[in-house]
């Protein structure tokens, strides 16, 4: 089955750039989405479509993707940023399509 | 507004059955699957099956086929996550979410806790 690999934690300081990455064979062909996570709340899509931000998440947020490489970029980082995210994708490509969630990477904002 | 309102919090025993249900509105519920996802403690997401509650069709994660049932009742908006035989392994919160590629809206959560 397909995989989604993303680092554990990322660390930035406040006003500095997130970056966190999301790996999967060929992820470039497929639609990535991101989910924000914050303790204690359900999962909120940030970046949708590789690259699209739903009504009301700010444009410090984006997405790119190519190759074998998923990435969403948080510029300005704020202390309200820390959380949890996690990629997606639907892995049609498969005899048994199925969804795929990365392990997920934990923002700390120093 | 789009909204998914989930049911409350369920404490069992091993070996009980459950259902958990997820309400939809502000939207044409039977146009869209409902999916449901797991999250163990301080553990990431999982996706364990979709309902498309149109049709009742179902698509099932290999890992949750025959562990549980999704199924919806269009005729009051309302998707359901079913055990037949709990295990103490299933304590988890989960959520479920509208399905279209991407999982947007979610609803809340149920924390479903089984102890003995």
């Amino acid at each position: 089955s397909y995989v989604l690999t993303q680092p554990p934690s990322v660390s930035v300081a406040p006003g500095q750039t997130a970056r966190m990455t999301c790996g999967g064979n060929n992820i470039g062909s497929n639609s990535v989405h991101w989910y924000q996570q914050k303790p204690g709340q359900a999962p909120v899509v940030v970046v949708y479509d590789n690259f699209d931000r739903p009504s009301g998440i700010p444009e410090r947020f984006s997405g790119s993707n190519s190759g074998h490489t998923a990435t969403l970029t948080i510029s300005r980082v704020e202390v309200g940023d820390e959380a949890d995210y996690y990629c997606q994708v639907w892995d049609s490509g498969s005899d048994h399509p199925d969804v795929v969630f990365g392990g997920g990477t934990k923002l700390t904002v120093l | 507004e789009v909204q998914l309102v989930q049911s409350g919090a369920e404490v069992k025993k091993p070996g009980e059955s459950l259902s958990i249900s997820c309400k939809g509105s502000g939207y044409s519920f039977t146009n869209y699957w409902i999916a449901w996802v797991r999250q163990m403690p301080g553990k990431g997401l999982e996706w364990m099956g979709s309902v498309y509650p149109g049709d009742s069709d179902t698509k099932y994660s290999p890992s949750f086929q025959g562990q549980v049932t999704v199924s919806a009742d269009k005729s009051v908006s309302t998707a359901y996550l079913q055990w037949r035989s709990l295990k103490a392994s299933d304590s988890a919160i989960y959520y479920c979410a509208r399905h279209e590629d991407r999982f947007d809206p979610w609803g809340q959560g149920t924390l479903v806790t089984v102890s003995s």
